[in-house]
């Protein structure tokens, strides 16, 4: 199973929003709605942001969102923050029944 | 509060074996499939294997297939990993993860642990 493609950074300024896409193939993020996304700070345990393609888990800001079209899923954060510099991974479950993640995107706040 | 503490990490020659284990503390361990996921020395999440809440279903990666058995004993809210055959490539911080409810399959992991590292060199 190969890891979904992930961009390897995306950068913007405070106020501005990003968009993180996720692409993988119909075996796993287009075959399913189980798509979620985890944040990971360095040297920390990672956090989930975004499950079932574009809910937030409670606790999370509404500034995440995900959606997803065909076999690419999106994060998007809105407002950017200086706290919201991290490494995002998304996951996939996937036609074997196994889970993949995302090759990962180094976000960077300008 | 939800901990969950992963333990038995080291350094190992190649082709030793290591027992990871993953306690948890605050919830009912019976109830969640728990998996474990790995992350080699500055790269990218890897999943490695999965098991359900009962422990009647149990996944793995190709890359671990053969080699790492995933088990678990709910009467000590303990979730295991064994790993043998080990490789190089195996060297990584091992992460045991919480799925949402008692099914391994078509999920997502709520809530990890800090990890462990697992060396393996001679």
């Amino acid at each position: 199973q190969s890891a979904l493609t992930q961009p390897a950074s995306v950068s913007g300024s405070p106020g501005q929003s990003i968009t993180i896409s996720c692409t993988g193939t119909s075996s796993d993020v287009g075959g399913y709605n189980y798509v979620s996304w985890y944040q990971q700070h360095p040297g920390k345990a990672p956090k989930l942001m975004i499950y079932d393609v574009s809910k937030r888990p409670s606790g999370v800001s509404n500034r995440f969102s995900g959606s997803k079209s065909g076999n690419t899923a999106s994060l998007t954060i809105s407002g950017l923050q200086a706290e919201d510099e991290a490494d995002y991974y998304c996951s996939s479950f996937t036609i074997s029944s196994t889970y993949v993640f995302g090759t990962g995107t180094k976000v960077t706040v300008l | 509060e939800v901990q969950v503490l992963e333990s038995g990490g080291g350094l190992v020659q190649p082709g030793g074996s290591l027992r990871l284990s993953c306690s948890a503390s605050g919830l009912t361990i019976s109830s969640f499939a728990m998996s474990w996921v790995r992350q080699a020395p500055g790269k990218g999440l890897e999943w490695v294997s999965a098991i359900s809440g009962g422990g009647g279903s149990t996944y793995y990666a190709d890359s671990v297939k053969g080699r790492f058995t995933i088990s678990r004993d709910n009467s000590r809210n303990t979730v295991y990993l064994q790993m043998n055959s080990l490789r190089a490539e195996d060297t990584a911080v091992y992460y045991c993860a919480k799925h949402i409810n008692i099914a391994a399959r078509q999920t997502y992991f709520d809530f990890w642990g800090q990890g462990t590292l697992v060396t393996v060199s001679s």
